[in-house]
Order: structure tokens, then sequence, then C-alpha cells
């Protein structure tokens, strides 16, 4: 398996700032994924973030709204930049363990007042 | 694209079976999953199968993979009230690296 650490868990925020949340695997791994799940929703894929290279995004997400940076093989973090309420939701990383399976942190829950 | 459905809702009796089903589209998928998800908790690996299988069970879970009709289950064995959860089946898009398309997801309320 592969263990995967994100924070913070939560955080409450005033619409127009930013934050950055930050993933940490415990193993090298080439992709990383951003997911995000609305409120009663499932989850949708924000973007891959590749080391080495800029991040993919999937449609209707855009890199000006959501920043990844992907230093190293371990580490990538997720800003959502000028918040507004509707950006209130579950952020949650994804990498593979073994074999590819795919393993989540415990997400962050953000919360824009 | 591809979509993955389930059903809303399952509502089981303690120590009952419960079974969740779901539907996929992409037929060259490599990794089924199933997750679940206890409120304000994250996503929780509960089992997944390799497109190659038809079965595999793990405990009181049992996956069923009928890929000619792309359909996948999940079988909970003596259904327990720590049961109750959203249950979100996934699979891997062909050619995205392992990037994963979500189910709906299910809700099994598990009632005394």
């Amino acid at each position: 398996s592969a263990v995967i650490s994100q924070k913070p868990s939560r955080d409450i925020c005033q619409r127009g700032t930013s934050l950055t949340i930050q993933c940490q695997v415990d193993s090298q791994v080439t992709m990383m994924f951003w997911y995000r799940q609305q409120p009663g929703q499932s989850l949708t894929l924000i973007a891959t973030a590749n080391q080495g290279s800029e991040a993919t995004y999937e449609s209707g997400f855009v890199i000006d709204k959501f920043p990844i940076s992907r230093p190293n093989l371990t580490f990538s973090t997720l800003t959502v930049s000028n918040m507004s309420p509707e950006d209130s939701s579950i952020y949650l990383c994804s990498a593979p363990g073994q074999g590819g399976v795919q393993y989540f942190g415990a997400g962050t829950r953000l919360s824009v007042l | 694209g591809e979509d993955v459905e389930q059903s809303l809702f399952l509502s089981v009796r303690e120590g009952d079976s419960s079974v969740i089903n779901c539907t996929y589209t992409d037929s060259s998928s490599t990794y089924l999953y199933w997750y679940k998800q206890e409120p304000g908790a994250g996503l929780q690996l509960l089992t997944y199968i390799f497109s190659n299988m038809d079965m595999k069970q793990d405990q009181r879970l049992t996956v069923l993979l009928n890929k000619k009709d792309k359909h996948l289950s999940l079988r909970i064995a003596d259904t327990q009230t720590g049961d109750s959860a959203i249950y979100f089946c996934a699979e891997s898009m062909t050619g995205g690296g392992n990037k994963l398309t979500f189910g709906t997801g299910t809700q099994l309320k598990v009632e005394l």
C-alpha cells in the first residue's frame, strides 16, 4: 500500500483568499492526482501532477484557479486561488501503490465564507 | 467519456448480506475499485479487482466482475452497523496513468 499524508485536514477561509494543500507520499511515484468532492457529490479529477513537467488539467479546471506544484517524486501541492463559496469541497490527493493500485489521502475539508 | 453508474441508496438489516452494484463503460479498464467513505472521513480503499479476474474474495467482501455486461458488484456478508457509509466504485481510465473515474456513490444504511 501507499501511505499518503495530506494537510491541512480542514480549513475555513474568507472569499478572495488562497489556500495551499500539501500531499506527501511515503514512496517515490511518477504521478499524483488531485480530486475534488463537492458536497453530496462524487469525486471529480482536477489534474494529474507529473514530476518535472506541468500538471495536466481536466476539462473545467484551469491552472490559474488550481495551480499545482510537484517539486519531487514524493510531494505535491494544490492551491485553490481566489476562493469563493462554490469552492467549498473536500480536496483529495491520490498516488499509486504497488501495481498501480490507487490510494488516497484523508482529504482537506475546505469551507469558504 | 466514461460514465460509472450506481444506485444511490441501499438499506439492509444487520446480519444480512448487502450487494452494491456498479456499471461502467470503459471496457479496457485496468483495475476496478471499491472505496468506502464514512461521514466526515476520507476515502478508504476496500478492495479492487484486476480486469482479467471474474471474482475476488477478501473476508466479508466479494467482488464480482462481468466484463461482458460491464457490471461490477460488491457483496458484504453479515453486514454490520459499522458498514454504514457511502461506497464508490471507480475504474482506471485507459491510458490515463491510473487516474480514476468514480461512480455516483451508494449510501448504505444498516438497520438494527
